[in-house]
């Protein structure tokens, strides 16, 4: 079967710290693309930062970074300087070469002022 | 840059009753994806569309639920009849042709079934 995994249903983190939300997923695939996306209460799902398994630089976006250990099939998002606004919903989602998005169960991100 | 447009927002129905839900993508997007959320979940894919293609429905209800793709433009999703446990978020997302690119996702359909 294919299977994102979020092993986190909630996580909490005081504003301007960091904070890691894990993923793994299951791959037989040697080049495929990893997406996090950010579900806020009105619920319009947000890319957040995308990862190609074929490049081995970990991807970048402003306060959003990830760990992409290809190996270990982990894909982790690491929020710097957590603001209130980054509180929702967070998705991990695996897209396999017929172009379907498989998606993990969620991480509830609570920003504590 | 128009988004993935989805109407309407909210519906309430009664079980046994039918219901269509209508989603616009991005103008050029190929494929087209229908998820049903329920709270507190991922969503949970129904159907998967290429242009006006099933790639994927295994996970639709084929007995209650239809999803059709007009010309490989906009879709509809109905349910008939509804049930109970139908109650969720259905979300529309679309994506332009090439592996490294995202998908755009509407706001949802709010179906509540009582």
């Amino acid at each position: 079967a294919q299977t994102v995994t979020q092993s986190q249903p909630e996580m909490s983190v005081q504003e301007a710290e960091t904070v890691t939300l894990s993923c793994t997923y299951d791959t037989s695939e040697s080049d495929y693309y990893l997406f996090w996306y950010k579900q806020p209460p009105s619920r319009q799902m947000i890319l957040v930062i995308r990862q190609e398994a074929y490049k081995q630089q970990n991807a970048t976006e402003n306060r959003f970074s990830v760990n992409f250990q290809k190996a270990a099939k982990s894909f982790s998002l690491k929020i710097s300087d957590s603001q209130l606004g980054d509180a929702a919903m967070y998705f991990c989602a695996r897209l396999y070469s017929n172009y379907q998005l498989i998606w993990g169960a969620g991480t509830k991100l609570i920003i504590k002022p | 840059e128009a988004g993935v447009a989805q109407s309407p927002r909210y519906k309430i129905i009664e079980k046994r009753q039918s219901v269509a839900f209508w989603c616009n993508p991005i103008s050029g997007h190929a494929t087209l994806y229908w998820y049903q959320q329920i709270l507190g979940q991922g969503p949970k894919l129904l159907i998967q569309f290429q242009n006006n293609g099933v790639v994927d429905d295994s996970q639709l209800p084929k007995d209650r639920f239809s999803a059709e793709r007009l010309k490989g433009v906009d879709s509809t999703l109905k349910i008939q009849p509804a049930k109970l446990e139908d109650s969720a978020v259905y979300l529309c997302a679309s994506r332009p042709q090439g592996p490294n690119t995202e998908a755009f996702f509407g706001q949802g359909t709010r179906l509540t079934v009582v």
